[in-house]
């Protein structure tokens, strides 16, 4: 079945960076675009950026520009978000989520989500 | 960026009452390109309604969307005890792709 499977949980300190992977199976990787959408305790969902796998292609929220990058490998099937210099307001489920390459699509498939905890 | 605003904050209700929930942009979206979401306590979120009114594969059809240009709306018309949910709206006409804050129904 269609299915996005993420990393573990993360620990890390203020400053630090963390990268996050997404592994898709059961459909072609290449065929569709990879988002990632962050949700601090208690809070609502927040786009943080999204990746083209096949080509590589990125564009990220203004208030992550400068300190989040992803990427793809289409040998594994997997997209990868890391995030730099963080703080404790990075503190959040990250999230993948597939959208179909239509120009306007919503989000159909989301990973489990991953734990990121920025503490000292 | 478009601003989406939903209300209620809380929607309480009993099982088999019909819920209403209303999501406002602070701009038109193009052509109804909306959607909802359900989220449970620890799980990720599920798409329900895309293009504003299409339910997404295996949604029951208690489940309704619609709406366009700036006003959207959720309709459950006989809540199932597995419907008390947090629900989001979404919409991906215009980039950044943009989030209301949720709205959850609860068990009264």
């Amino acid at each position: 079945q269609v299915q996005l499977v993420q990393s573990g949980a993360e620990v890390k300190k203020p400053g630090a960076s963390v990268t996050v992977s997404c592994k898709a199976s059961g459909y072609t990787f290449t065929n569709y675009f990879m988002h990632w959408v962050r949700q601090a305790p208690g809070q609502g969902l927040e786009w943080t950026g999204i990746i083209n796998p096949s080509v590589g292609g990125t564009s990220y929220a203004q208030k992550f520009q400068g300190r989040v990058t992803m990427t793809s490998d289409t040998s594994t099937s997997t997209v990868y978000m890391e995030m730099s210099n963080l703080t404790s307001e990075d503190t959040a489920v990250y999230y993948c989520a597939r959208q179909s390459q239509l120009l306007y699509d919503a989000f159909d498939i989301w990973g489990q989500g991953t734990m990121v905890t920025v503490s000292s | 960026e478009v601003v989406l605003t939903q209300s209620p904050g809380t929607l309480s209700l009993s099982p088999g009452e019909r819920a209403t929930l209303s999501c406002r942009a602070s701009q038109s979206v193009g052509s109804s390109y909306f959607a909802w979401y359900q989220q449970k306590p620890g799980q990720a979120p599920r798409l329900l309604i895309f293009d504003a009114s299409s339910r997404a594969t295996g949604i029951p059809d208690r489940f309704s969307g619609g709406g366009s240009g700036t006003d959207f709306t959720l309709t459950i018309s006989r809540l199932e005890p597995e419907d008390f949910a947090v629900y989001y709206c979404q919409q991906y006409g215009n980039s950044p792709w943009t989030f209301g804050q949720g709205t959850k129904v609860e068990i009264k």
